[in-house]
């Protein structure tokens, strides 16, 4: 199936800092791609929606001025995490899917996650 | 919001067959029920879909009511490896996924 890739895997920021994490799909192009939070013990929280070409639809709730999102490519999207606090710490989860496929096939493909620890 | 209900958490013994249980009555008749599962800190990992026919994979089952609204994820012979925590998705294909609060699967050695 198709991947997804994120990188960094792991990063740590001080107070006040900017941090972008990088989503890319390897092998197929992806028009729209979804950015997830996770804190420990939860589910996957949905951010926003990144749109190749386009200003990103974010969810109630998140700050679109704090979580920047650039989806410059039809592979790669792109999160930045502004002014970073404590309280951003979680787990950056992105998604993709692949509008080649005629069905729903594998639904979308998730990248490995990037875990953000802000000092 | 989520438009799935499943238990927070369930244990099976390695070897055995583990049955995770999915509500989902208000799923729409283009909608398609999807599970995935997250093994601790990576991302979520796609296992099957269907409609409204029982699927299988290599993977694991699906069994879907007749009415469609429920379901059921059955890994046939569940390992330490399958421990992870199990999501049921209603999904139209079109937008975005909403995530609820997942099974937690033990696997008991």
């Amino acid at each position: 199936g198709a991947v997804v890739s994120q990188h960094p895997s792991r990063v740590i920021c001080k107070s006040g800092t900017s941090v972008k994490i990088e989503c890319r799909s390897l092998d197929f192009q992806a028009t729209t791609m979804f950015w997830y939070r996770q804190f420990p013990k939860q589910s996957l929280m949905l951010m926003a929606t990144s749109n190749e070409g386009s200003k990103a639809t974010y969810e109630q709730g998140v700050e679109k001025d704090k979580f920047l999102i650039n989806h410059a490519s039809l592979t790669l999207s792109t999160l930045t995490v502004t002014s970073a606090h404590p309280e951003d710490s979680s787990f950056y989860i992105c998604s993709a899917r692949d509008y080649r496929l005629a069905g729903f096939e594998d639904g979308q493909y998730f990248g490995p996650g990037t875990r953000l620890t802000v000092t | 919001d989520a438009k799935t209900t499943q238990p927070p958490s369930m244990d099976c013994a390695e070897g055995r067959a583990a049955n995770l249980p999915c509500n989902h009555s208000t799923i729409s008749g283009n909608e398609y029920v999807y599970w995935y599962r997250q093994i601790h800190s990576q991302g979520p990992q796609y296992i099957i879909h269907g409609l409204k026919n029982n699927e299988t994979n290599e993977m694991a089952s699906l069994i879907i009511t007749e009415d469609r609204k429920s379901s059921t994820l059955i890994l046939p012979h569940a390992t330490l490896r399958d421990t992870a925590v199990y999501y049921c998705i209603v999904w139209g294909g079109d937008d975005k996924i909403i995530f609820g609060k997942g099974t937690r699967l033990h696997i008991l050695p």
